[in-house]
Parts: structure tokens; C-alpha cells; sequence
């Protein structure tokens, strides 16, 4: 099946640096991905719809200056969370849907990046 | 407002016996309807969908049925394996965003 690659898989940084978190399609082009964080015990938030060449759309409550979000090509968007603080650890996915869904409209899930703010 | 619902947080079933997963939704513009299972620590795996057009779909043990009417979706699993402890999201579509419900916890007792 598709492969989506996120990376890091794990980050721990110190308060007020800035962390980028990368979302790789391997072997397809996404027009679209999305961003979700998932806080312990607790759903996937969407944070954005991010979409090829154009700029994201973020949910309600999502900063958009804290997460910056660049879909720079059919195959990569990062994910940079800005001046982090400890309320910002958490557990970030990504995934993406096929230039061509096909009949599913299923979404291809990244492994995750577990951040961690000191 | 939480467009995608799922009103049980945990369930317990038997191995062997039948698994019901619930779901409930609010827009009536989404297309896709879709199941993840998710593990601690990882991306969240897809499992099935069903369009909007349909009212069934079946993949091996895991069926799911839609009821527009009601706005409704149920995943069932048959039968029920230790190895389907995890927890199962239900997700809608619309073609620019991909929303989830809170997740059920599914636990199977062997």
C-alpha cells in the first residue's frame, strides 16, 4: 500500500526553539495532507488542511503563526511548530490522499513525531 | 461542535463474538466514511470505508453499514480477535478535510 514517511519519529527540545517535522509521500502524489495532533487519551485534532503551492487552511483555535505549516511540492509538507512550549508536547501525525483516491477516500497516515518541550 | 461522534469511549467484547462500533455524524456533505485502528504511539491504520452511495460494505471479518437517514455508521467485526484490541476511529470526508470521531476503545477478552 501507500507509504507515508514522517520525520523526526521523536524530538525533545528545549523551550522557545523551533522544531520542523516533515511528512513525506513515498510513493504517491498528495495534493492534499492534513495535520493532526492527538493529545494522551484523546482523538486526532485537525490542526490544517494543507494543499500543494497554495497556503494551509487551519482549523478553529489553531495558531497559525505557532504552526507553520509548507506544502512546498506534491510529495512534502512540513510542519513547524514555532517557539515551543511544554503545553505544545504532543503527538503530531500527518497524512495525505492520492492525487487519484480512487474509490476509498482513504487517507495515508505518517508514523507520528512524538514532541516533547523541556 | 463535534461533527463526527462516538458515544461509547470503550467496549468489551469476547473473543469470538461480534464487535459493534458506533458512529454518528452531523454534515450531511460528507462522501466518505471511513475506520481507522489506531495503536499507542502510532499512525492510525485504515481498516474500511464506504461511500455515501452505499449502505454496506464487507472486507473479511470487518463490515461497515451506513444509514444516511439516521446519519449513522457501524463497524462490526466477526468474528472478534484478541488481536483487534486497539482503538477504532471513525472518520467522514469531504474532499478538503478529514474529520474524526473521539475513538472507541475496543477491548477483546480472550
Amino acid at each position: 500500500g501507500a507509504v507515508v514517511s514522517q520525520h523526526p519519529s521523536r524530538v525533545i527540545c528545549k523551550s522557545g526553539t523551533s522544531v520542523k517535522i516533515e511528512c513525506r509521500s513515498l510513493d504517491f502524489q498528495a495534493t492534499t495532507m492534513f495535520w493532526y495532533r492527538q493529545f494522551p487519551k484523546q482523538s486526532l485534532m485537525l490542526m490544517a488542511t494543507s494543499n500543494e503551492g497554495s497556503k494551509a487552511t487551519y482549523e478553529q483555535g489553531v495558531e497559525k503563526d505557532k504552526f507553520l505549516i509548507n506544502h512546498a511540492s506534491l510529495t512534502l509538507s512540513t510542519l513547524t511548530v514555532t517557539s515551543a512550549h511544554p503545553e505544545d508536547s504532543s503527538f503530531y501525525i500527518c497524512s495525505a490522499r492520492p492525487a487519484k483516491a480512487g474509490d476509498t477516500g482513504e487517507l495515508f497516515f505518517g508514523e507520528g513525531s512524538r514532541l516533547t518541550v523541556l | 461542535d463535534q461533527q463526527v461522534k462516538q458515544n461509547s469511549p470503550s467496549l468489551s467484547v469476547q473473543e469470538g463474538r461480534i464487535s459493534i462500533l458506533n458512529c454518528d455524524y452531523t454534515n450531511s456533505m460528507f462522501d466518505y466514511f471511513l475506520w481507522y485502528k489506531k495503536y499507542p504511539a502510532e499512525g492510525p491504520t485504515f481498516l474500511i470505508s464506504i461511500s455515501s452511495i452505499k449502505d454496506k460494505n464487507e472486507d473479511g471479518r470487518f463490515t461497515v453499514f451506513l444509514n444516511k437517514s439516521a446519519k449513522h455508521l457501524s463497524l462490526h467485526i466477526v468474528p472478534s480477535q484478541p488481536g483487534d484490541s486497539a482503538v477504532y476511529f471513525c472518520a467522514a470526508s469531504r474532499y478538503d478535510k478529514v474529520i474524526f470521531g473521539p475513538g472507541t476503545s475496543l477491548s477483546v477478552i480472550p
